[in-house]
Protein backbone atom coordinates (compact mmCIF):
# COMPACT_ATOMS: atom_id res chain seq x y z
CA UNK A 1 0.00 0.00 0.00
CA UNK A 2 1.37 3.37 -1.08
CA UNK A 3 -0.87 5.68 1.52
CA UNK A 4 0.36 8.33 3.91
CA UNK A 5 2.96 6.19 6.25
CA UNK A 6 3.49 7.46 9.56
CA UNK A 7 6.47 6.50 12.40
CA UNK A 8 6.77 5.69 15.05
CA UNK A 9 2.84 4.78 15.17
CA UNK A 10 3.32 5.61 19.80
CA UNK A 11 5.97 7.44 21.87
CA UNK A 12 5.97 7.01 25.12
CA UNK A 13 8.75 9.97 26.96
CA UNK A 14 9.73 11.78 29.96
CA UNK A 15 8.85 15.73 29.89
CA UNK A 16 11.65 17.59 28.74
CA UNK A 17 12.93 15.11 26.71
CA UNK A 18 12.77 16.03 22.58
CA UNK A 19 10.66 13.63 19.98
CA UNK A 20 10.89 13.65 16.69
CA UNK A 21 7.99 12.11 13.84
CA UNK A 22 8.37 11.04 10.39
CA UNK A 23 5.71 11.35 7.48
CA UNK A 24 6.53 10.06 3.97
CA UNK A 25 3.79 10.80 1.42
CA UNK A 26 1.79 9.51 -1.03
CA UNK A 27 4.32 9.52 -4.10
CA UNK A 28 4.42 12.98 -5.88
CA UNK A 29 1.91 14.02 -3.55
CA UNK A 30 3.08 18.06 -3.65
CA UNK A 31 1.25 19.25 -0.35
CA UNK A 32 2.15 17.69 2.85
CA UNK A 33 0.31 18.78 6.60
CA UNK A 34 0.39 18.31 9.86
CA UNK A 35 -2.68 17.79 12.19
CA UNK A 36 -2.77 17.47 16.21
CA UNK A 37 -5.74 15.63 17.29
CA UNK A 38 -6.83 15.37 20.63
CA UNK A 39 -9.38 13.08 22.79
CA UNK A 40 -12.91 14.24 22.07
CA UNK A 41 -11.76 16.74 19.28
CA UNK A 42 -11.27 16.73 15.78
CA UNK A 43 -7.93 17.37 14.15
CA UNK A 44 -6.45 20.65 14.26
CA UNK A 45 -4.13 22.44 11.39
CA UNK A 46 -0.52 22.88 12.49
CA UNK A 47 1.40 23.41 9.42
CA UNK A 48 1.44 22.52 5.70
CA UNK A 49 4.61 22.87 2.81
CA UNK A 50 4.34 22.93 -0.90
CA UNK A 51 7.35 20.85 -2.02
CA UNK A 52 9.75 21.88 0.20
CA UNK A 53 8.19 25.25 1.22
CA UNK A 54 6.79 25.62 4.60
CA UNK A 55 3.87 27.59 3.74
CA UNK A 56 1.44 28.31 6.52
CA UNK A 57 1.88 27.65 10.03
CA UNK A 58 -0.71 27.53 12.99
CA UNK A 59 -0.09 29.37 16.21
CA UNK A 60 -0.45 26.08 17.48
CA UNK A 61 2.40 25.62 16.54
CA UNK A 62 5.00 27.16 19.53
CA UNK A 63 8.38 27.62 19.16
CA UNK A 64 8.91 23.96 20.76
CA UNK A 65 7.90 22.32 17.50
CA UNK A 66 9.69 22.72 14.01
CA UNK A 67 8.99 20.85 11.02
CA UNK A 68 10.95 20.58 7.76
CA UNK A 69 10.43 19.00 4.66
CA UNK A 70 13.94 19.04 2.75
CA UNK A 71 14.16 17.69 -0.12
CA UNK A 72 10.40 18.00 -0.66
CA UNK A 73 9.13 14.22 0.24
CA UNK A 74 8.77 12.86 3.73
CA UNK A 75 8.46 15.36 6.61
CA UNK A 76 9.87 15.41 10.13
CA UNK A 77 8.28 17.04 12.66
CA UNK A 78 10.42 17.67 16.05
CA UNK A 79 8.97 18.69 19.54
CA UNK A 80 11.67 20.22 21.78
CA UNK A 81 11.17 19.91 25.81
CA UNK A 82 8.00 18.05 25.32
CA UNK A 83 5.07 19.07 27.88
CA UNK A 84 2.29 16.80 29.16
CA UNK A 85 0.32 19.17 27.10
CA UNK A 86 1.95 17.66 23.95
CA UNK A 87 0.23 14.63 24.45
CA UNK A 88 -2.01 14.15 21.36
CA UNK A 89 -1.88 12.06 17.78
CA UNK A 90 0.42 13.80 15.61
CA UNK A 91 -1.58 13.56 12.18
CA UNK A 92 -0.03 13.84 8.34
CA UNK A 93 -0.99 14.39 5.38
CA UNK A 94 -0.91 14.43 1.64
CA UNK A 95 -2.54 15.73 -1.33
CA UNK A 96 -1.07 16.03 -4.78
CA UNK A 97 -2.46 19.57 -6.19
CA UNK A 98 -1.78 23.12 -5.68
CA UNK A 99 -5.40 24.32 -5.15
CA UNK A 100 -8.29 24.19 -2.85
CA UNK A 101 -9.26 20.65 -1.25
CA UNK A 102 -11.98 20.33 -3.85
CA UNK A 103 -12.89 17.32 -5.57
CA UNK A 104 -9.69 16.81 -7.19
CA UNK A 105 -7.58 17.88 -4.87
CA UNK A 106 -8.47 15.36 -1.63
CA UNK A 107 -5.94 15.25 1.24
CA UNK A 108 -5.26 11.68 2.12
CA UNK A 109 -4.42 11.72 5.87
CA UNK A 110 -2.16 8.96 7.54
CA UNK A 111 -2.74 6.59 10.61
CA UNK A 112 -1.11 9.17 13.09
CA UNK A 113 1.74 8.93 15.40
CA UNK A 114 0.22 9.16 19.20
CA UNK A 115 2.53 10.36 21.68
CA UNK A 116 2.05 10.36 25.28
CA UNK A 117 4.17 12.55 27.86
CA UNK A 118 4.88 11.31 31.32
CA UNK B 1 -15.40 28.88 19.06
CA UNK B 2 -15.48 25.92 16.56
CA UNK B 3 -15.60 27.37 12.51
CA UNK B 4 -17.90 24.26 12.23
CA UNK B 5 -20.26 22.85 14.80
CA UNK B 6 -21.25 19.29 14.29
CA UNK B 7 -24.31 17.98 16.29
CA UNK B 8 -25.56 15.47 18.14
CA UNK B 9 -21.62 15.12 19.77
CA UNK B 10 -22.61 11.44 20.70
CA UNK B 11 -25.36 9.79 18.93
CA UNK B 12 -26.08 5.70 19.64
CA UNK B 13 -28.62 3.64 17.92
CA UNK B 14 -29.62 -0.13 17.07
CA UNK B 15 -28.98 -1.87 14.09
CA UNK B 16 -31.77 -0.99 11.06
CA UNK B 17 -32.30 2.76 12.42
CA UNK B 18 -31.98 5.82 10.67
CA UNK B 19 -29.93 8.65 11.57
CA UNK B 20 -29.07 11.76 10.57
CA UNK B 21 -25.88 14.15 12.00
CA UNK B 22 -25.22 17.84 11.13
CA UNK B 23 -22.42 20.11 10.57
CA UNK B 24 -23.26 24.02 10.67
CA UNK B 25 -20.91 27.33 10.41
CA UNK B 26 -21.78 30.89 10.08
CA UNK B 27 -19.05 31.01 7.52
CA UNK B 28 -19.33 30.53 3.51
CA UNK B 29 -17.44 26.95 2.67
CA UNK B 30 -15.21 26.59 -0.79
CA UNK B 31 -15.93 22.77 -0.41
CA UNK B 32 -16.93 20.14 2.72
CA UNK B 33 -15.35 17.18 3.29
CA UNK B 34 -17.03 14.26 4.87
CA UNK B 35 -14.75 11.77 7.16
CA UNK B 36 -14.86 8.62 9.15
CA UNK B 37 -12.55 7.84 11.54
CA UNK B 38 -12.20 4.79 13.93
CA UNK B 39 -9.88 4.47 17.38
CA UNK B 40 -6.02 5.15 16.74
CA UNK B 41 -6.37 5.48 13.43
CA UNK B 42 -6.46 8.61 10.85
CA UNK B 43 -9.73 9.96 9.45
CA UNK B 44 -10.77 8.57 5.96
CA UNK B 45 -12.46 10.45 3.81
CA UNK B 46 -16.15 9.53 2.39
CA UNK B 47 -17.09 12.57 0.40
CA UNK B 48 -16.42 15.95 -0.92
CA UNK B 49 -19.43 18.47 -1.26
CA UNK B 50 -18.62 21.42 -3.82
CA UNK B 51 -21.88 22.96 -4.94
CA UNK B 52 -24.29 24.64 -2.81
CA UNK B 53 -27.39 21.94 -2.89
CA UNK B 54 -25.47 18.77 -3.61
CA UNK B 55 -26.48 15.49 -2.83
CA UNK B 56 -23.79 12.92 -3.34
CA UNK B 57 -24.96 9.18 -2.39
CA UNK B 58 -22.39 6.32 -1.31
CA UNK B 59 -24.60 3.30 -0.68
CA UNK B 60 -26.57 3.78 2.15
CA UNK B 61 -25.03 7.38 3.32
CA UNK B 62 -26.40 10.35 1.79
CA UNK B 63 -24.85 13.61 2.18
CA UNK B 64 -25.74 17.17 1.34
CA UNK B 65 -24.25 20.62 1.25
CA UNK B 66 -26.67 23.54 1.69
CA UNK B 67 -27.81 26.29 -0.35
CA UNK B 68 -25.54 28.76 0.88
CA UNK B 69 -22.73 26.59 1.12
CA UNK B 70 -22.68 26.92 4.88
CA UNK B 71 -23.56 23.62 6.44
CA UNK B 72 -23.73 20.07 5.36
CA UNK B 73 -25.85 16.76 6.42
CA UNK B 74 -25.12 13.06 6.68
CA UNK B 75 -28.13 10.78 6.58
CA UNK B 76 -27.14 6.95 7.23
CA UNK B 77 -29.80 5.00 6.22
CA UNK B 78 -30.44 1.31 8.03
CA UNK B 79 -27.49 1.82 10.21
CA UNK B 80 -25.24 -1.40 10.32
CA UNK B 81 -22.78 -2.04 13.71
CA UNK B 82 -19.56 -1.41 11.14
CA UNK B 83 -20.89 2.19 10.77
CA UNK B 84 -19.65 2.53 14.10
CA UNK B 85 -16.93 5.40 14.72
CA UNK B 86 -16.64 9.07 14.75
CA UNK B 87 -17.13 11.02 11.74
CA UNK B 88 -16.10 14.32 10.98
CA UNK B 89 -17.11 17.01 8.46
CA UNK B 90 -14.34 19.94 7.25
CA UNK B 91 -13.94 22.43 4.95
CA UNK B 92 -11.74 25.36 3.93
CA UNK B 93 -13.97 28.58 4.54
CA UNK B 94 -14.20 30.56 1.16
CA UNK B 95 -12.88 33.79 2.55
CA UNK B 96 -9.70 32.64 3.75
CA UNK B 97 -7.60 32.30 0.40
CA UNK B 98 -4.55 32.56 2.29
CA UNK B 99 -5.18 29.19 4.00
CA UNK B 100 -5.11 27.41 0.59
CA UNK B 101 -5.20 23.29 1.75
CA UNK B 102 -6.07 24.07 5.08
CA UNK B 103 -8.79 22.70 6.48
CA UNK B 104 -10.62 22.86 9.62
CA UNK B 105 -12.44 20.35 11.11
CA UNK B 106 -15.56 20.06 13.36
CA UNK B 107 -15.36 17.97 16.92
CA UNK B 108 -17.01 14.89 15.27
CA UNK B 109 -20.21 13.10 15.97
CA UNK B 110 -18.91 9.47 17.97
CA UNK B 111 -21.73 7.08 16.39
CA UNK B 112 -22.28 3.65 18.28
CA UNK B 113 -24.42 1.48 16.25
CA UNK B 114 -25.67 -1.67 18.92
CA UNK B 115 -26.51 -4.74 17.40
Amino acid sequence: DTGVSQNPRHKITKRGQNVTFRCDPISEHNRLYWYRQTLGQGPEFLTYFQNEAQLEKSRLLSDRFSAERPKGSFSTLEIQRTEQGDSAMYLCASSPGTGLPLAGNTIYFGEGSWLTVV
Amino acid sequence: TQLLEQSPQFLSIQEGENLTVYCNSSSVFSSLQWYRQEPGEGPVLLVTVVTGGEVKKLKRLTFQFGDARKDSSLHITAAQTGDTGLYLCAGSPADRGSTLGRLYFGRGTQLTVWP
